[in-house]
């Protein structure tokens, strides 16, 4: 069974903190994974993708991808009230199928 | 990227009647999906369109419920049938780009069934 776990939160940090929010899997044939960020009543939006192990940066955004420890992170930096949203953590397999495997997402509330 | 589209976006249906939503994706993409999310809740895979032929569903959901189409590359479709209050969702579709692989969803469809 192949799994993808979060902390359902809330994480509460102040604005202009550094968020930090995690996943582990348990898949070790997870080859690529996302980070994607739900707003209330909307659906699903990709912000970042990592494939290979370190970090990866895009603006306020850094992933960090660790396989040895199945672990992923997502840091968002300088946090603003608009960043609060449930952030969902994916992976997949390469090669073959592709049949992702979705965390539960955590809460992120930026507080001013 | 891929840009999806849906429609209906909402909808009140009676219960024992079918809703069909329909998927577009504006490129090729390779692989196309139903997920279903309850407020508050997860995201639940319903089943993997396939170009051509059946889709493969996940356990819980079968094609007598949820039949699905997907006549080319670009577009599907999901009926929810014989509707009953407990399906009651927000219907989401998804598709893997076909350069990157990377998964983009559609605005969803908000179901409210009577």
């Amino acid at each position: 069974q192949k799994e993808v776990e979060q902390n359902s939160g809330p994480l509460s940090v102040p604005e202009g903190a550094i968020a930090s929010l995690n996943c582990t899997y348990s898949d070790r044939g997870s080859q690529s994974f996302f980070w994607y960020r739900q707003y209330s009543g909307k659906s699903p939006e990709l912000i970042m993708s990592i494939y290979s192990n370190g970090d990866k940066e895009d603006g306020r955004f850094t992933a960090q991808l660790n396989k040895a420890s199945q672990y992923v992170s997502l840091l968002i930096r300088d946090s603003q009230p608009s960043d609060s949203a449930t952030y969902l953590c994916a992976g997949s397999s390469s090669g073959g199928s592709y049949i992702p495997t979705f965390g539960r997402g955590t809460s992120l509330i930026v507080h001013p | 990227s891929a840009v999806i589209s849906q429609k209906p976006s909402r909808d009140i249906c009676q219960r024992g009647t079918s809703l069909t939503i329909q998927c577009q994706v504006d490129s090729q993409v390779t692989m196309m999906f139903w997920y279903r999310q309850q407020p508050g809740q997860s995201l639940t895979l319903i089943a993997t369109a396939n170009q051509g032929s059946e889709a493969t569903y996940e356990s819980g959901f079968v094609i007598d419920k949820f039949p699905i189409s997907r006549p080319n590359l670009t577009f599907s479709t999901l009926t929810v049938s014989n509707m009953s209050p407990e399906d009651s969702s927000i219907y989401l579709c998804s598709a893997v780009d076909r350069a990157m692989g990377e998964q983009y969803f559609g605005p969803g469809t908000r179901l409210t069934v009577t």
